[in-house]
């Protein structure tokens, strides 16, 4: 069974901190990794997308990506309460033209002001 | 808004009627899915359809039938369900051809069946 781990939460962080949310994942043939937001009662947000080992900067997002350790990360910089979401994590890996994605059950972001 | 819309956004039914989700992308993508998720479980993929061949069905039962007449429309027909159907069911597309292959989701319709 390929899966995604998250740690559920709450993960609660005061505002203008760092909220750091962790994922690993079992399948080694994945070959890329998402990070979406969902609001409650929204669809998933893709927020940030990584390939290659290392770290991925979009504006406050940070993503780390470490695939010797089955690892992916992401860090977001001066928390705002508008943040305050579930973070799903993703592995994906070409299957026949397309691409299969695994996703974590999320983790519960609250932010508090 | 991603580009990708899914009617109706709220669906009650009965477990003997049949009704049908509607997904539209407007992104140019090639590959389109199903997805299904409850509560407190991981997003569960049902059905990928890869210019408009069906190229994935993950044992999902057969109440549930997928039909994509091209690649920019997809729908989910549902008859006879359960009330543990119940639950959001998310389109997503993407375009095969880029190396990032990102999916982009609808918003999704809440289906509640009594």
């Amino acid at each position: 069974q390929k899966e995604v781990e998250q740690n559920s939460g709450p993960l609660s962080v005061p505002e203008g901190a760092i909220a750091s949310l962790n994922c690993t994942y079992s399948d080694r043939g994945s070959q890329s990794f998402f990070w979406y937001r969902q609001y409650s009662g929204k669809s998933p947000e893709l927020i940030m997308s990584i390939y290659s080992n290392g770290d991925k900067e979009d504006g406050r997002f940070t993503a780390q990506l470490n695939k010797a350790s089955q690892y992916v990360s992401l860090l977001i910089r001066d928390s705002q309460p508008s943040d305050s979401a579930t973070y799903l994590c993703a592995g994906g890996s070409r299957a026949g033209g397309y691409q299969k994605v695994t996703f974590g059950t999320g983790t519960k972001l609250q932010v508090i002001p | 808004e991603t580009g990708v819309t899914q009617t109706p956004r709220h669906l009650v039914m009965g477990m003997t009627n049949k009704k049908s989700l509607k997904c539209e992308q407007h992104l140019g993508h090639n590959a389109m899915y199903w997805y299904k998720q409850s509560a407190k479980k991981p997003l569960e993929l049902m059905f990928v359809y890869n210019f408009k061949e069906q190229t994935e069905n993950n044992s999902v039962p057969s109440r549930f039938s997928p039909e994509c007449p091209n690649s920019s429309h997809l729908f989910l027909h549902l008859h006879t369900l359960q009330p543990e159907d119940s639950a959001l069911y998310l389109c997503a597309s993407s375009h095969p051809g880029l190396a990032t292959n990102e999916q982009f989701f609808g918003p999704g319709t809440r289906l509640t069946v009594l």
